[in-house]
């Protein structure tokens, strides 16, 4: 069963644009939400995270938007750069009272093109 | 570099053949991860140790997967009998104990073919 689902494996967005990648998950025993960039050949790196105590977290261009009613994630990138094309993974933890360690549930990942 | 390393970064083998990887994760690291990734999916979590102790094992780590990690250093992974279904990228990551999302760090993988 797929606990964390990224719908669209692929984004094609404009230089400047807003990129929206979502994730949905089903899993409400999940309250640690984190985004991973991966570049090919290359390993996946941390990009932004967010708690279930929050509904949004900036920084920078990056901001991850959380609607635990709706079990929805969503990363905002704006504006865009050419840059940023890569694949984007949510990736979902459980923090048990602060005894979390890194077993981290990832989504299929969306490709982000972003066209100059 | 101070990052997680890898070793070997491809091996291509033939089917029924030993294969073993080795992962040498950032020194204060008590904490090392494997997963797998397979094309169009994310990676997933296969083991955990925290210093040498094996803690968790997924169950997608059939009998012919073991991992070690003797010394609380550096970890292998060794598939025996490979099958084509092992093709794959086999991630290592590594974290203090002290864990949150954005203190585990991921290797470069190494990239198995099994043919």
């Amino acid at each position: 069963d797929q606990q964390v689902k990224q719908n669209s494996p692929s984004l094609s967005v404009q230089e400047g644009r807003i990129s929206i990648l979502n994730c949905d998950y089903t899993n409400s025993m999940f309250d640690y939400f984190l985004w991973y960039k991966k570049y090919p050949a290359e390993g996946p790196t941390f990009l932004i995270s967010i708690s279930s105590i929050k509904d949004k977290n900036e920084d920078g261009r990056f901001t991850v938007f959380l609607n635990k009613s709706a079990k929805h994630l969503s990363l905002h990138i704006v504006p865009s750069q050419p840059g940023d094309s890569a694949v984007y993974f949510c990736a979902l933890y459980i923090n048990a009272g602060g005894t979390s360690y890194g077993k981290l549930t990832f989504g299929q990942g969306t490709i982000l093109t972003v066209h100059p | 570099d101070t990052g997680v390393s890898q070793d070997p970064r491809h091996k291509i083998t033939k089917r029924g053949q030993n294969v073993t990887f080795r992962c040498d994760p950032i020194s204060e690291h008590n904490r090392l991860y494997w997963y797998r990734q397979t094309l169009g999916q994310g990676p997933e979590f296969l083991t955990y140790f925290q210093n040498e102790a094996q803690l968790e094992k997924s169950r997608l780590l059939s009998d012919r997967f073991s991992a070690e990690r003797p010394k609380g250093s550096f970890s292998t992974l060794e598939i025996q009998r490979t099958e084509q279904g092992d093709s794959a990228m086999y991630l290592c990551a590594s974290s203090p104990m002290g864990f949150s999302g954005n203190t585990i760090y991921f290797g470069e993988g190494s990239w198995l073919t099994v043919v």
